[in-house]
């Protein structure tokens, strides 16, 4: 069955420090997609990054980066000097493709909550 | 362009009570997606929608029901309202469905929500 886990609660770090968020999916598809949303306390889920299943290529964005790796079914999310800005809840999400009936939908992890103390 | 907007942000009802959820996709975005957060379910998938159709429906009973408009705006629909059902309900838009393999136009956008308490 398809899952997505963020064993990680909650993280406190203090601003400039690196942090790494982890998410570890299960997928009996070959064909899927990843996602990293953030939810400010607004509410609002702003999208961060979508990874195909094919491209196992780390990606950087700024102070952003993310180590994908189909090996070990882990798509970790890397905050370099944290801001108080950061400070949100991170969701990782998987889209199944490959017609295994579950398709359609983003599968949330539980999420991690991230506090970056000034 | 504007973002999705999701009407009214915050309702209060009793239980028994229906209540109708109003989502306005992203210009020109077809695909729109219901998910339900609760803090102890998390994020969960209702529906998903496209060009007037439902395409999906998450596990949950027939209480909740969609709809999707010529112009891609959605409404959901929740019947006899129990205490369960408060939670914040999130929207998301595309221009493709998230099954359709579209190289990026599945990408979903969420709106702000609309926080909905039972009591």
């Amino acid at each position: 069955a398809q899952k997505v886990t963020q064993a990680q609660t909650e993280i406190s770090v203090v601003e400039k420090e690196d942090v790494t968020l982890d998410c570890v999916y299960e997928t009996r598809d070959t064909t899927y997609y990843l996602f990293w949303y953030k939810q400010p306390p607004s509410g609002e889920l702003v999208f961060l990054i979508r990874r195909n299943s094919f491209d196992e290529q780390n990606e950087i964005s700024g102070r952003y980066s993310w180590n994908f790796q189909k090996s070990t079914s882990s798509f970790n999310f890397t905050i370099t000097a944290s801001q108080v800005v950061d400070s949100a809840v991170y969701f990782c999400a998987l889209s199944e493709m490959g017609g295994s009936g579950n398709t359609g939908k983003l599968i949330f992890g539980q999420g991690t909550t991230l506090q970056v103390k000034p | 362009k504007a973002g999705v907007t999701q009407t009214p942000r915050y309702l209060i009802k009793t239980r028994g009570q229906q209540v109708t959820l109003s989502c306005s996709p992203i210009s020109g975005h077809r695909s729109v997606s219901w998910y339900q957060q609760t803090p102890g379910q998390g994020l969960q998938f209702l529906f998903e929608y496209f060009s007037e159709t439902q395409r999906n429906k998450g596990n949950f009973p027939g209480r909740f029901s969609g709809r999707q408009f010529s112009n891609s705006r959605s409404e959901m629909n929740v019947s006899t309202l129990e205490l369960g059902d408060s939670a914040l309900y999130l929207c998301a838009s595309s221009l493709a469905p998230l099954a359709g393999r579209s190289g990026g136009e599945e990408t979903q956008y969420f709106g702000p929500g609309t926080r909905l308490l039972v009591l």
